[in-house]
């Protein structure tokens, strides 16, 4: 039973344009949610996070949404880069676990 | 400051043979974890340990897979005998739990296990 999920697997924006990549969950007892960015043949690293008190979080082109009463957050990058095309994942922090979703590949077109 | 090393980056075997998978993690950090990352399942959490004593291994697929961390600066997973649906990247990731900490990992770059 998968309790982080990413539901697109992919994701083709215009550079310069907003990417916004989703990410559902069921377990209420989440304390922190965070996104974590993969290039091929590297490790994923982190990106930006939220406490679950929290309904927005902000760091430069990095915007995450929570929406606990949906379930519900999203990454919103603006402006896209070319340099922004990666795998992002999802994940989601109880009792210090971090439980991850499958990932949704972000491509930034010129 | 070195981050997570894992060795090797790429492992070609047959089937049958053993796996060693080795991860040395940032010094000072008390949590070392092994993930899998497969296209099915994205990344899964194998196992981990906290102070050099696994915690949760729930997520070890089955007995073929062991892992030990005999020291706070190394850990191994091993697949004995290797199969052809363990290829898959693993990555090692540690972290340093305290008051206030969101629980961000830090990675390892992976280790690509092809099991032909």
């Amino acid at each position: 039973d998968q309790q982080v999920k990413q539901n697109s697997p992919s994701l083709s924006v215009q550079e310069g344009r907003i990417s916004i990549l989703n990410c559902d969950y069921t377990n209420s007892m989440f304390d922190y949610f965070l996104w974590y960015k993969k290039y091929p043949a590297e490790g994923p690293t982190f990106l930006i996070s939220i406490s679950s008190i929290k309904d927005k979080n902000e760091d430069g082109r990095f915007t995450v949404f929570l929406n606990k009463s949906a379930k519900h957050l999203s990454l919103h990058i603006v402006p896209s880069q070319p340099g922004d095309s990666a795998v992002y994942f999802c994940a989601a922090s109880t009792y210090n676990m971090l439980t991850f979703g499958g990932g949704t590949r972000l491509m930034v077109k010129p | 400051d070195a981050g997570v090393i894992q060795s090797p980056r790429h492992e070609v075997t047959e089937m049958g043979q053993e796996v060693t998978l080795r991860c040395k993690p940032i010094s000072g950090h008390d949590y070392l974890f092994w993930y899998r990352q497969t296209m099915m399942r994205g990344l899964e959490l194998l196992i981990y340990f906290n102070n050099n004593v696994p915690i949760d291994d729930s997520g070890m697929p089955e007995d073929r897979f062991s892992a030990k961390m005999p020291n706070a600066s190394f850990s191994t997973l091993k697949i004995q005998p290797s199969e052809p649906r363990d290829s898959a990247v693993y990555f090692c990731a540690s972290s340093f739990r305290g008051e206030g900490n969101t629980g961000e990992l830090f990675f390892g770059e992976g280790s690509r296990l092809t099991v032909l």
